[in-house]
C-alpha cells in the first residue's frame, strides 16, 4: 500500500516552453502533497506544500508564478514549470500524506521526474 | 527551527562489515525522526522511523537505528553490509512549525559498500 506515482519519469523540453508533472496517490487519499527539487549529489529542497482544494504554500525563494501547483483532488497534484530555462533542469520529487489519522505524519514518495531543459 | 545534520558526505565499508551512518538532530519538542534511502535516479524509499517507545528501531532491509536523546542522535546501522546497500541515505525530522507537517532532510550520506 501507500504507492505514489509520477508522470512523466523524464522529460526534455525546449527553453521557454512549459512542462507539467503529475503526482498521484494510487491507493490512498492524500490531503497534502509536497514537491521537492533535488540537484545532483544534493539533498531534497522542499519547494511547496499543497493541500487539496486550496492554494499551495511555497517555501521562501521559490517563485510561485514559475512553479504552478494544483491539487484539485485527493489523489492528484500537478507541478507546472512555466517558461522553463536550463537552470530549471533538475530532479523533481513529490510526496503525499494520507488524510489525518494514525499515519498522518508519514510521507510516501514518488519515483521522481527528471527534467532537462535545452 | 528543526534541523538534522549528517556529518559524513560518504561512508565506505567492506561487504560483511557493520555499517553506521550518522545523524544528529535539533528540535523543539519530541522528535519524529526518519531514515530514507535513494537509489540512482529514483525517489526515496522509507527505511524506518522513531516516534516514541524503544530507542532501537528496526526497519527495512535489515537496517536499524538507535535514538539517543542525550546525544541528540539517530544513527543508522546494519550488522553486515551488502554491496546492494550502496546508495544515498537521508535522515529527516518532522517540522510542524507554521502549522504544516513537513520533513526537513539532512544533506545525505553516500554509502559505498565494496566487495
Amino acid at each position: 500500500g501507500a504507492v505514489v506515482s509520477q508522470h512523466p519519469s523524464w522529460v526534455i523540453c525546449k527553453s521557454g516552453t512549459s512542462v507539467k508533472i503529475e503526482c498521484r496517490s494510487l491507493d490512498f487519499q492524500a490531503t497534502t502533497m509536497f514537491w521537492y527539487r533535488q540537484f545532483p549529489k544534493q539533498s531534497l529542497m522542499l519547494m511547496a506544500t499543497s493541500n487539496e482544494g486550496s492554494k499551495a504554500t511555497y517555501e521562501q525563494g521559490v517563485e510561485k508564478d514559475k512553479f504552478l501547483i494544483n491539487h484539485a483532488s485527493l489523489t492528484l497534484s500537478t507541478l507546472t514549470v512555466t517558461s522553463a530555462h536550463p537552470e530549471d533542469s533538475s530532479f523533481y520529487i513529490c510526496s503525499a500524506r494520507e488524510q489525518p489519522g494514525p499515519r498522518s505524519y508519514e510521507q510516501y514518495f514518488g519515483p521522481g521526474t527528471r527534467l532537462t531543459v535545452t | 527551527a528543526q534541523s538534522v545534520a549528517q556529518p559524513e558526505d560518504q561512508v565506505n565499508v567492506a561487504e560483511g562489515n557493520p555499517l553506521t551512518v550518522k545523524c544528529t538532530y535539533s528540535v523543539s519538542g519530541n522528535p519524529y525522526l526518519f531514515w530514507y534511502v535513494q537509489y540512482p535516479n529514483r525517489g526515496l524509499q522509507f527505511l524506518l522511523k522513531y516516534i516514541t517507545g524503544d530507542n532501537l528501531v528496526k526497519g527495512s532491509y535489515g537496517f536499524e537505528a538507535e535514538f539517543n536523546k542525550s546525544q541528540t542522535s539517530f544513527h543508522l546501522k546494519k550488522p553486515s553490509a551488502l554491496v546492494s546497500d550502496s546508495a544515498l541515505y537521508f535522515c529527516a525530522v518532522r517540522d510542524i512549525s507554521g502549522g504544516y507537517n513537513k520533513l526537513i532532510f539532512g544533506a545525505g550520506t553516500r554509502l559505498a559498500v565494496h566487495p
